[in-house]
This record gives C-alpha cells, structure tokens and sequence, in this order.
C-alpha cells in the first residue's frame, strides 16, 4: 500500500552543523505532511508542517522542504545542538486534515556528536 | 497549550492478565483518538481510530476482540490489551486532535507496556 520511507536510517551530525534529513513518499495525492521529533520514552513532538501548495516553510531552526516533482520531503536543521538527537519521522496525513489519522515513516536516527 | 495525558506510563505483567490503558485529553475536546504501537528502532504503527460514542475503527491486521477501545466522553479513550502476552509487549502511544481546529494533533508520551 501507500507508504512513506526514508532513505537514511541513522545520522550523526557534528554539533553546530546543520543537518539535512530527508524523507521519500509514495501517495502523489497527499498533501500535508509534518515533521516529528521523539525522544527515548516519549511521544512524537510536532517540529514543522507543510502543505502542497508550498515547497518551502520555515521554523525555528529548521525548515521543511517539499518536492512534489519527485515526492521528497527534508527536514533541515541549522546550528545542530545535542538537544537535537532524536528520532525524527516524517509522517503524511492522508486526508489532508490536521485531524485526521497520520502516518508515519520509519524515521531516522540524529545523533549530534559534542 | 494542548496536553494529552496517558496513564499508566509502564506497566509490567504477567502473561494472561488484561491491561488498561487510559488516554486523556486535558483541556480540550476529542471526538477522534488514534492509539498507535511502536515496537523498539521501529516506527509508530497506527492501530485504531476511537470515535467518542461509536465504535472504534481498526486498521487492517489488528484483532478488535483483542485491542478493545472504548471512548466513552470527549476527553478520555481506553485501551485494553486482553490476555495479553509476551508479544504484545510494546510502546502504545495515543494523540488527539483538537476539535474545530487547525493545529496538528497532539501525542501522549505513551505507555510502556512489559509482558513476562
């Protein structure tokens, strides 16, 4: 079925680098995606969202980037801090409703090297 | 701003015994729950959609006898695991979405759940 894949399961970034995640989708008829960040033993935090009729959103610290030509999702991360190591999945609402079911990827490790 | 609360955050039990998982919205309304599985260095898989007054939805390969969901107000869904077994073991985590609004769907800080 539809899905939504990373290409790098594991990343490790040296602090104060920026660090580029990136994330494949399948389902060309989706058109919101969010960013989350987990940490060992909690739940998924809300980082960034973006929708299709953007390619470019930008937050603090991080900016999401959607190319709809090639299905292909970023997270990007300026001035890496250890705060950041994490689990970072990207996730598609299918519906396009921020109240409607989200699926995940299967996420990629950041670890942020002092 | 928006909390989701899970209770308990760890359970350890034997084999056989039913488990009950709570998942609160704080201060605010939920007509929808998702309950999510994520086994260790895997991704959140979503089992059920909880819809405060009906019956739950299921996603495709999850057993409703065995997950049983019950969202009795719009502030509180229930999970119970029954005869739950050693494989069954893992993190549950639940998230809400606000009523009439915008934002993005909160997440509890899940359910660790130890089968022995």
């Amino acid at each position: 079925g539809e899905s939504v894949g990373l290409h790098l399961p594991t990343l490790s970034v040296q602090e104060g680098d920026n660090s580029i995640i990136n994330c494949a989708y399948s389902n060309s008829a989706s058109d919101y995606f969010i960013w989350y960040k987990q940490e060992s033993g909690k739940g998924p935090q809300f980082i960034i969202d973006i929708r299709s009729n953007m390619d470019k959103r930008q937050g603090q610290r991080v900016t999401v980037l959607l190319n709809k030509t090639v299905k292909h999702l970023s997270l990007q991360i300026a001035a890496t801090q250890p705060g950041d190591s994490a689990v970072y999945f990207c996730a598609e609402n299918p519906s396009g409703t921020s109240y409607d079911k989200v699926i995940f990827g299967p996420g990629t490790s950041l670890s942020v090297i002092p | 701003g928006a909390v989701v609360s899970q209770h308990p955050s760890w359970v350890i039990c034997k084999s056989g015994t039913s488990v009950k998982i709570e998942c609160r919205s704080l201060d605010f309304q939920a007509t929808t729950m998702f309950w999510y599985r994520q086994f260790p260095k895997q991704s959140l898989m979503l089992m059920a959609t909880s819809n405060e007054g009906s019956k739950a939805t299921y996603e495709q390969g999850v057993e409703k006898d065995k997950f049983l969901i019950n969202h009795a107000s719009l502030t509180l869904s229930t999970l119970t695991v029954t005869s739950a077994h050693p494989e069954d073991s893992s993190f549950y985590i639940c998230s809400a979405p606000q009523v009439r609004s915008n934002q993005p769907q909160h997440f509890g800080d899940g359910t660790r759940l130890s089968i022995l």
